[in-house]
């Protein structure tokens, strides 16, 4: 199974509101990554958790709040996003050592009314 | 430090003809070397990756690419193109060590197949 799963597969919501994003893999993976990816760019790191802990974060504002709950899972909580925060935000795993590459979920759409 | 370059942003090729994306990176030593295929709103799917050995390494749907070390390139071909394969193309390199575990994307090339 190489799959990587995320729900939903798009999200409006209000600069107001609280949501999450999720994403699942059951690879065996134990690192896994949340991109952000505007039209026509290539994807743009965000977050990677190692073995279910924060290793890298790119300055990305607090209004985005990543989670790990376990090593299949990896959440995103959004709260008070602006319109600029629209984007496709694309989840992904790998093992440890990225020699094998990342595998990469279909992603949400999230708009930001 | 380490950047990736796809120079051409946007590629157009009749169905049938011969396809070559361009890749080169810059890199303190021989990264690990992918591409990756996007289409529209879609995930990314990798379609082939090089770490080590036989400098010409194949993937899925057809495709193929060639380690050039002395090139820093890792350029993508297709001997004949098919319509399902207009679509966004992204090189990508990571670290063989373990200090930052993540991709480095080229800006991508948009592929458009002419019938």
């Amino acid at each position: 199974d190489t799959e990587v799963t995320q729900t939903p597969k798009h999200l409006v919501m209000g600069m107001t509101n609280k949501k999450s994003l999720k994403c699942e893999q059951h690879m065996g993976h134990r690192a896994m990554y949340w991109y952000k990816q505007k039209a026509k760019k290539p994807p743009e790191l965000m977050f990677v958790y190692s073995y279910e802990k924060l290793s890298i974060n790119e300055s990305v504002p607090s209004r985005f709040s990543p989670e790990c709950p376990n090593s299949s899972l990896l959440n995103l909580h959004l709260h008070a996003l602006q319109p600029e925060d629209s984007a496709l935000y694309l989840c992904a795993s790998s093992q440890e050592s990225l020699h094998s590459g990342q595998y990469f979920g279909p992603g949400t759409r999230l708009t930001v009314t | 430090a380490q950047s990736v370059t796809q120079p051409d942003i946007h590629i157009t090729v009749s169905e049938g003809a011969s396809l070559e994306l361009r890749c080169n990176y810059s890199y303190g030593a021989t990264p690990y070397l992918f591409w990756y295929v996007q289409s529209p709103g879609q995930g990314l799917q990798l379609l082939l990756k090089y770490f080590s050995g036989d400098t010409l390494v194949q993937g899925i749907k057809g495709f193929e690419a060639e380690f050039k070390r002395s090139q820093s390139s890792f350029n993508l071909r297709k001997p004949s193109v098919h319509w399902s394969d207009a679509a966004e193309y992204f090189c990508a390199v990571a670290p063989r060590d373990t200090g930052r575990r993540a991709l480095t994307f080229g800006s991508g090339t948009r592929l458009q197949v002419q019938p």
